[in-house]
């Protein structure tokens, strides 16, 4: 049933780094790709989206990279912080709103 | 406007016994989505309501069930437990038609 897979499983970047995690899926129904980030002991907290109409977005330092032909998008995480230490799930999800998840990366900020 | 709030936050039972778990969604919201997750197959949709009605479903038994009451709050049932069946149990919510999802806190059910 996985639809969208996520690399890598964990990444560790230095403070100041770029974290980059990767997303690929296969049905090119999707038209809403959210990243999510998740703190131990917490649910997933929506971090930025984006439609297909777009090929970038940036929020703060964070952006979506979209590239609807290769049916890839990227997290891109400027400046990382070791707050920024969490579990981040990329998704995508269709009109009816079955949303089907990556299988997450640990990202891991060492001061 | 308040969170998604989830009841109870823990939960152990055994083998064989049932249970339901709550979930009340933010102010306005009337789509409710549930989820499982575990370490081994991570975020899987369990089911969405809206409006009182079930909307969408996703790939697990009939053990699993759920409803949706007139004031958008949901409930999940899960009969007849099995070990496999410890996890987190997500609940979000959304305000309708957008697809953006709002997710609780979940429920940690822990099966003995």
């Amino acid at each position: 049933q996985q639809q969208v897979k996520q690399s890598p499983q964990s990444l560790i970047v230095q403070k100041g780094g770029i974290s980059i995690i990767n997303c690929a899926y296969e049905n090119t129904a999707f038209d809403y790709f959210p990243w999510y980030q998740q703190f131990p002991g917490k649910g997933p907290a929506l971090l930025i989206a984006i439609r297909p109409d777009v090929s970038e977005k940036k929020e703060g330092r964070f952006t979506i990279s979209f590239n609807k032909s290769a049916k890839q998008f990227s997290l891109h995480i400027m400046d990382s912080q070791p707050g920024d230490s969490a579990t981040y799930f990329c998704a995508a999800s269709w009109g009816n709103n079955d949303m089907r998840f990556g299988a997450g990366t640990r990202l891991t900020v060492k001061p | 406007k308040a969170g998604v709030t989830q009841t109870p936050r823990y939960l152990i039972k055994t083998r064989g016994q049932q249970v339901t778990l709550s979930c009340s969604p933010i102010s306005g919201h009337r789509s409710v989505s549930w989820y499982q997750q575990t370490p081994g197959q991570g975020l899987q949709f369990l089911f969405e309501y809206f409006s009182e009605t079930q909307r969408n479903k996703g790939n697990f038994p009939g053990r699993f069930s759920g409803r949706q009451f007139s004031n958008s709050r949901s409930e999940m049932n899960v009969s007849t437990l099995e070990l496999g069946d410890s996890a987190l149990y997500l609940c979000a919510s959304q305000p309708g038609q957008h697809n953006e999802q709002f997710f609780g806190p979940g429920t940690r059910l822990t099966v003995l």
